[in-house]
């Protein structure tokens, strides 16, 4: 089974500051991650993925996200957030083979302030 | 469809009531999942449909809870005598090779 842990619930920010949104995962078979975003009452939308390849992926907004195979880790970076890029954003495993259902951690809520 | 669409996006049940939520997934999308996301919380998986087949039902919380997808397509998710705790958003979200796609939701509130 999988399992993502977000070590921060709330992450406030300045506006144009840096900004880093903490996610673990626990897995025993290779993954697939993924950074979804949440917008007020909306749904959730994909912001970057991690299938293969090059560890570091990017947003076209921004941000972008390294997978650390030995750390278990696939944190969310930008380097100056805009007061739009508040939002919830969750973090979501699925196994590379096998079960199709995605795990997802509790969530981060980024808050922007002027 | 250009996205995963879902109706009602809100819905107000009195305790007891039954009430069904659908889905339609993005045209093509062999997969489709239902998600419960109660407030503050991430999204826990609910039930798992390939086509018309539900090859993973371990998420419903308890025999209130059915979800079907009778033509491979549309899907509902039926809660039956609602009860307080059922109030949550329910997401519902297509797959296509790899990433999955979420509608907006319904946010179910049981007064």
């Amino acid at each position: 089974a999988q399992s993502v842990t977000q070590l921060d619930s709330q992450v406030p920010v300045f506006e144009e500051a840096p900004v880093e949104l903490r996610c673990n995962y626990s897995s025993s078979v290779s993954v697939y991650l993924f950074w979804y975003v949440q917008y007020p009452n909306q749904g959730l939308q994909l912001l970057l993925k991690y299938l293969s390849g090059s560890t570091l992926v990017e947003s076209i907004n921004g941000f972008e996200a390294e997978f650390n195979k030995s750390q278990t880790s696939f944190h969310l970076r930008k380097p100056s957030v805009h007061i739009s890029d508040t939002a919830e954003y969750f973090c979501a495993v699925i196994p590379a083979q096998g079960a199709q259902k995605l795990v997802f951690g509790q969530g981060t809520r980024l808050t922007i302030n002027p | 469809g250009a996205g995963v669409s879902q109706s009602p996006r809100y819905k107000v049940a009195k305790r007891g009531q039954d009430v069904a939520l659908r889905c339609d997934p993005i045209s093509g999308h062999v997969s489709l999942f239902w998600y419960q996301q109660a407030l503050g919380q991430g999204p826990e998986f609910l039930t798992y449909f390939q086509n018309e087949a539900q090859l993973d039902k371990s998420g419903l919380p308890s025999d209130r809870f059915f979800a079907e997808r009778p033509e491979g397509s549309v899907s509902t998710l039926k809660i039956q005598r609602t009860q307080q705790e059922d109030s949550a958003v329910y997401l519902c979200a297509s797959r296509g090779n790899t990433e999955a796609f979420f509608g907006q939701g319904t946010r179910l509130t049981v007064v």
